[in-house]
C-alpha cells in the first residue's frame, strides 16, 4: 500500500525567503509523484509532477522538487516566495490509477 | 479546454435528506475519480470510473453512498441518507490513461 507524509500542516514564511515543503512517501513498487495546491476559494490545481527521467522538476511559478529514491523523498522548494504563494499544497503518489494525497501543508507567505 | 466541472459548489442539507453531486470531466478523459476530504484530513480516494464501468470502488464508504456514470460522460455521486460525518469537500478528477489528473473546485458539502 502507498502513503504520503507531509510532517509540516503550517509553514510561515517571510516574502522573498526561501522555503521547502516536505514530503516522504512509502511505496511497494515504482510510483508517480505530484505536487497539487489548493489556493484560497479555488480547486486543486497540478503544479508539478515526476513520471520518469530527470529527478528534479520544475514548475512554470519557480516551484521546484527532487525525486530522491534512496530517502523516499519528493520535497517542494523555492528560493523566494512571494505573497501570491500562500495556499495550500499537497504531495501525492500514485502507483496505479488511483493518487493517494498527504494531509496538506498550508504555506502563509508574511508581507 | 474547459476543465472538469462540478455541481453545485456548495450544499447544505439536513441529516436525513438525499443530495446528488454531478461531475463533468474533461471531454475525451474516459478516467474519472471522486475524491473526500473531511475537515482537517487527507484527501481519500473514493472511487474510480472507466468510462462507464467502475474500476476500482475501494474508498467508497459505506451504501449510503452511489456513484453512476451512465454513458460514460459525467458523473453523479448520491448520498441517501446523509449523515453529519460526510460533510467535507467532494472532488471529481478526470485524466487520460496513465496521465495525471485534473481536479475540479469541489463541492463543499454541509451536513446539518
Amino acid at each position: 500500500a502507498q502513503s504520503v507524509t507531509q510532517l509540516d500542516s503550517q509553514v510561515p514564511v517571510f516574502e522573498e525567503a526561501p522555503v521547502e515543503l516536505r514530503c516522504n512517501y512509502s511505496s511497494s513498487v515504482s510510483v508517480y509523484l505530484f505536487w497539487y495546491v489548493q489556493y484560497p476559494n479555488q480547486g486543486l490545481q497540478l503544479l508539478l509532477k515526476y513520471l520518469s527521467g530527470s529527478t528534479l522538476v520544475e514548475s512554470i511559478n519557480g516551484f521546484e522538487a527532487e525525486f530522491n529514491k534512496s530517502q523516499t523523498s519528493f520535497h517542494l522548494r523555492k528560493p523566494s516566495v512571494h505573497i501570491s504563494d500562500t495556499a495550500e499544497y499537497f504531495c501525492a503518489v500514485s502507483e496505479s490509477q488511483k493518487v493517494t494525497f498527504g494531509t496538506g501543508t498550508k504555506l502563509q507567505v508574511i508581507p | 479546454e474547459a476543465g472538469v466541472t462540478q455541481f453545485p459548489s456548495h450544499s447544505v442539507i439536513e441529516k436525513g435528506q438525499t443530495v446528488t453531486l454531478r461531475c463533468d470531466p474533461i471531454s475525451g478523459h474516459d478516467n474519472l475519480y471522486w475524491y473526500r476530504r473531511v475537515m482537517g484530513k487527507e484527501i481519500k480516494f473514493l472511487l474510480h470510473f472507466v468510462k462507464e464501468s467502475k474500476q476500482d470502488e475501494s474508498g467508497m464508504p459505506n451504501n449510503r453512498f452511489l456513484a453512476e456514470r451512465t454513458g460514460g460522460t459525467y458523473s453523479t455521486l448520491k448520498v441517501q441518507p446523509a449523515e453529519l460525518e460526510d460533510s467535507g469537500v467532494y472532488f471529481c478528477a478526470s485524466s487520460l490513461l496513465n496521465q495525471p489528473q485534473h481536479f475540479g473546485d469541489g463541492t463543499r458539502l454541509s451536513i446539518l
